[in-house]
């Protein structure tokens, strides 16, 4: 089956840095999502990215579908203590009605 | 008004028990899903219903089953719960099963104990 793998596993950072996680796969997606869960809630929807190459914003949340349509970035600029969670990627291959999730990057932002 | 619900948010019961968890789905969409979150947060699809047909089956003990009454609704039921059976289920609806449509809104979860 697909292999979605997500870097890094987890993350401690300063507020005031900036964040960069990202997903690989082995195989092309047509779709790739990025989440955002917190303790005890349901994941979010960050941003979707839909196009080869887009390059999405969502106020200090910036996404990329990499042009291999084999990877995606999320990056974070200026973190702050709310950023905390755990950010799962999605990738949709394809004519399959699923979407793959990574394994999460959790993220500490240290005030 | 909450997109995606499920009920309960909390549900703890012994071995053996048959239980069932309710999920609504305010934003007309047409397909609704099934995932179970284990303790290392891996998110695994179970089942997907799309206009109330099953697209969706993985491999999942046959003591799980899915019942959708209408686009808006989608539920679970677990016969003979088992201890591995303890894990946070999330309901999922998106306007439709592919492409961008395919997006997906998830509900706040059901964390099931079984003792």
């Amino acid at each position: 089956g697909q292999q979605l793998n997500q870097s890094p596993q987890s993350m401690f950072i300063q507020e005031g840095e900036d964040v960069s996680m990202n997903c690989t796969s082995s195989s092309i997606f047509n779709t790739w999502l990025w989440y955002k869960q917190e303790p005890g809630e349901g994941p979010v929807l960050l941003i979707a990215l839909y196009k080869a190459g887009e390059l999405t914003s969502n106020g200090r949340l910036t996404a990329q579908f990499g042009i291999t349509r084999k990877d995606s970035f999320l990056n974070i600029s200026a973190s702050i203590p709310s950023d905390v969670g755990i950010y799962f990627c999605a990738g949709q291959s394809a004519g399959s009605y699923q979407l793959t999730f990574g394994k999460g990057t959790k993220l500490s932002v240290i005030p | 008004d909450t997109a995606v619900s499920q009920t309960p948010k909390y549900l703890v019961t012994q071995m053996g028990n048959d239980k069932s968890i309710k999920c609504e789905q305010n934003l007309g969409h047409d397909t609704m899903y099934w995932y179970k979150q284990d303790s290392k947060k891996f998110l695994k699809i179970m089942f997907s219903y799309n206009n109330k047909e099953l697209i969706i089956n993985e491999t999942v003990p046959n003591r799980f089953s899915p019942k959708s009454p209408d686009k808006a609704h989608l539920n679970l039921h677990i016969n003979s719960l088992e201890l591995g059976d303890s894990a946070v289920y999330f309901c999922a609806s998106s306007q439709g099963p592919g492409g961008y449509t395919n997006t997906q809104y998830f509900g706040p979860g059901t964390r099931l104990t079984v003792l």
